[in-house]
C-alpha cells in the first residue's frame, strides 16, 4: 500500500494564526481526503482534496476555514485559518486505493495540532 | 445513507483470552466494510476489510470479521489478545461512494 507522509507530526500555535499542513505520497493516486480528529473523539471527513479542480468539503467545513490545494497526483496541503482552541485536534489525511466505494483509505500519521 | 454504531466505548480482557469488538452498520446500498486500529501517536492501520466476497475476512495479526447482513453486523474478534493489541479499533464503511464513515471507536485494554 502507498506509503504517506505528512508534516508537521505536531504543532502548537497562538490563536488568531494558520498553520499548512502537508500529505505527501509515494505514488499517484486518484483520491486524497482530509480528516479530524477531536480528542477523545472518531473520525470526521473535512474535504475530499480533488486535482486539478477544488476540494469537495463535508457539511460544516467551509473554504474560508480550510483551505486545500491538490496541485499533483502525489501531494496535498490542507491549512487551517485563524485557529482557535476548537481548533486543536489531530488532522489525518488518507488515500484511496482506487476509486471504487470498495477501496480502502490508507492514512498518515497525522498532524496532532494544540492551539492555545 | 451510510452509518455505523459501534456498540462497546471500552473493552477489556486479560492477554490470551478471545477479543470480541461489536460494529453495527446501516446502509440503502451493499457496503464495504473496514475496521482498522490506531496506536498511540499513530494514523489509522487498516486491519481488514470486507467488500461482498467472503462473508468471513481475514486480516493482520490474527484478527478476522465476519460479515452477517441478518444482523447487520461485522464484528471483529481475534482468538488471543496480546499485549500489543491494546489500541483503539475503529470500524468503518462506505455505501454506494467513496465517503468512509467512521464508528465512535472502542478502546481496546489487555490485561495481563
Amino acid at each position: 500500500s502507498a506509503v504517506i507522509s505528512q508534516k508537521p507530526s505536531r504543532d502548537i500555535c497562538q490563536r488568531g494564526t494558520s498553520l499548512t499542513i502537508q500529505c505527501q505520497v509515494d505514488s499517484q493516486v486518484t483520491m486524497m481526503f482530509w480528516y479530524r480528529q477531536q480528542p477523545g473523539q472518531s473520525l470526521t471527513l473535512i474535504a475530499t482534496a480533488n486535482q486539478g479542480s477544488e476540494a469537495t468539503y463535508e457539511s460544516g467545513f467551509v473554504i474560508d476555514k480550510f483551505p486545500i490545494s491538490r496541485p499533483n497526483l502525489t501531494f496535498s496541503t490542507l491549512t487551517v485559518s485563524n485557529m482557535s482552541p476548537e481548533d486543536s485536534s489531530i488532522y489525518l489525511c488518507s488515500v484511496a486505493e482506487g476509486t471504487g466505494s470498495h477501496q480502502p483509505q490508507h492514512f498518515g500519521d497525522g498532524t496532532r495540532l494544540s492551539i492555545l | 445513507a451510510q452509518s455505523v454504531t459501534q456498540l462497546d466505548s471500552h473493552v477489556s480482557v486479560s492477554e490470551g483470552t478471545p477479543v470480541l469488538l461489536r460494529c453495527n452498520y446501516s446502509s440503502s446500498y451493499s457496503p464495504s466494510l473496514f475496521w482498522y486500529v490506531q496506536h498511540p501517536n499513530k494514523g489509522l492501520q487498516l486491519l481488514l476489510k470486507y467488500t461482498s466476497a467472503a462473508t468471513l475476512v481475514k486480516g493482520i495479526n490474527g484478527f478476522e470479521a465476519e460479515f452477517k447482513k441478518s444482523e447487520t453486523s461485522f464484528h471483529l474478534t481475534k482468538p488471543s489478545a496480546h499485549m500489543s493489541d491494546a489500541a483503539e479499533y475503529f470500524c468503518g464503511g462506505t455505501g454506494g461512494g467513496n465517503k468512509l464513515t467512521f464508528g465512535t471507536g472502542t478502546q481496546l485494554k489487555v490485561e495481563l
